[in-house]
């Protein structure tokens, strides 16, 4: 049974619009969640975080909003670009573990249109 | 970019024959990891280590096996591949052990 879910397999945006990616997760022990994202051919690379001790983080275009009771988050990007066009796993974990005990989520795959 | 390089990029192999991918970093850091990436399931950890010689077993690690005997080395072995096996593998790094990842390109293997 997957922990932390996506929903969402895939999302198209026009460009200048807001892009929003959903992330449910089912263990409430979960403290900490990470967005990566990943260009074909490539890696994933680290986007965002937030603990738990927050319900926003801001990085630029890049907003995640945490509503802890209902097990969700949410990343808002705006205005979306073309090159934000990726899939983005939502990954998620207990503060005090190793990274080892991160569960990543199945991905959403984002096409911004120009 | 963090000095990660994974050999090789892409491989085909038959079932039932051995395989090992290299990961190499040039960072020293002690924590690597070997993820598998397969569609509806994300990223799912094979195995890792904490330092040379200091390997555990990760969600999916049956029909795998690592060796770590340099700090800048982890090798992943699938010892008889299997169609099963197919998939994107992906090593990554952090500084330390509850900071986040950096991932290597990948490597894309196939077993026919």
């Amino acid at each position: 049974d997957q922990q932390v879910k996506q929903n969402s397999p895939s999302l198209s945006v026009q460009e200048g619009r807001i892009s929003i990616l959903n992330c449910d997760y089912t263990n409430s022990m979960f403290d900490y969640f990470l967005w990566y994202k990943k260009y074909p051919a490539e890696g994933p690379t680290f986007l965002i975080s937030i603990s738990s001790i927050k319900d926003k983080n801001e990085d630029g275009r890049f907003t995640v909003f945490l509503n802890k009771s209902a097990k969700h988050l949410s990343l808002h990007i705006v205005p979306s670009q073309p090159g934000d066009s990726a899939v983005y796993f939502c990954a998620a974990r207990k503060m005090k573990t190793s990274y080892d005990k991160v569960i990543f989520g199945p991905g959403t795959s984002l096409s911004v249109i120009p | 970019d963090a000095g990660i390089t994974q050999s090789p990029r892409h491989k085909v192999t038959e079932t039932g024959t051995p395989v090992t991918l290299r990961c190499h970093q040039t960072e020293n850091h002690r924590y690597m990891y070997w993820y598998r990436q397969d569609p509806g399931h994300g990223l799912r950890l094979i195995h890792y280590s904490y330092g040379v010689k200091d390997t555990d077993k990760g969600e999916v690690s049956d029909g795998y096996s690592v060796s770590r005997s340099k700090t800048e080395d982890f090798l992943l072995t699938l010892e008889s591949a299997t169609s099963s096996q197919t998939s994107v593998y992906f090593c990554a790094i952090t500084r330390g052990p509850g900071t986040e990842a950096f991932f290597g390109q990948g490597t894309r293997l196939t077993v026919v």
